[in-house]
């Protein structure tokens, strides 16, 4: 069965550092998606990517934010200036149309300190 | 604001009854509800959906139910297992405005044998 795949598993950064977290979604799907979950908490959207750009996105994801797909095949959620309030776990989706069944990756664990 | 909610962080059930997690919503426009089941170190994995022009969906063991004069959804799982034990989100979206998942906090459902 496709998947969604994500890279790394576990990130440990640095308070200021830049991260940049990688996915690789199901190659007919069109839509893209990142979301987090802080430990404890809900699953938070926070962009949504269609036809290479972005269709929208949630107040948490601010100028420190970006997302790329430089290549047609990876999906990248890159935080310019990691805060410690960034550490979460963050998932990437697609799905091959909006709103349905979405497939999610395993997920990166990022750990600012 | 949390326009998706599960007010029950957790759940247990004796093994072969029957396991009922609910979720409201407040936002009206929602017409589309999705259940996703999310087992530790991976990402949320869809489970079952539900249209607002239905109020019953069945899939096996898993069977969600809208009522959308209250606002409420639930999911029941029927026999419950033991390999049920999982968190489960409850999500939302506007198909007809195209806009992200919704997700609830989840509900920590423990199946003991």
């Amino acid at each position: 069965e496709p998947e969604v795949t994500q890279t790394p598993s576990h990130q440990v950064t640095q308070m200021g550092q830049e991260v940049i977290l990688r996915c690789v979604p199901i190659s007919n799907h069109l839509y893209f998606y990142w979301y987090r979950q802080i430990l404890g908490q809900k699953v938070e959207f926070l962009v949504s990517f269609y036809n290479n750009e972005i269709s929208e996105k949630s107040e948490i994801f601010d100028d420190q934010f970006s997302v790329e797909r430089p290549d047609g095949s990876n999906f990248t959620l890159k935080i310019r200036s990691t805060k410690l309030e960034d550490s979460a776990m963050y998932f990437c989706a697609s799905s091959s149309s909006l709103a349905r069944g979405y497939t999610f990756g395993s997920g990166t664990r990022l750990t600012v300190v | 604001d949390q326009q998706v909610k599960q007010n029950s962080p957790s759940l247990s059930v004796q093994e072969g009854r029957i396991s009922i997690l609910n979720c409201d919503y407040t936002n009206s426009m929602f017409d589309y509800f999705l259940w996703y089941k999310k087992y530790p170190a991976e990402g949320p994995t869809f489970l079952i959906s539900i249209s607002s022009i239905k109020d019953k969906n069945e899939d096996g063991r898993f069977t969600v139910f809208l009522n959308k004069s209250a606002k409420h959804l639930s999911l029941h799982i029927v026999p419950s297992q033991p390999g049920d034990s999982a968190v489960y989100f409850c999500a939302a979206s506007m198909v007809s405005g195209n806009t992200p998942l919704v997700f609830g906090k989840g509900t920590r459902l423990s199946v003991i044998a």
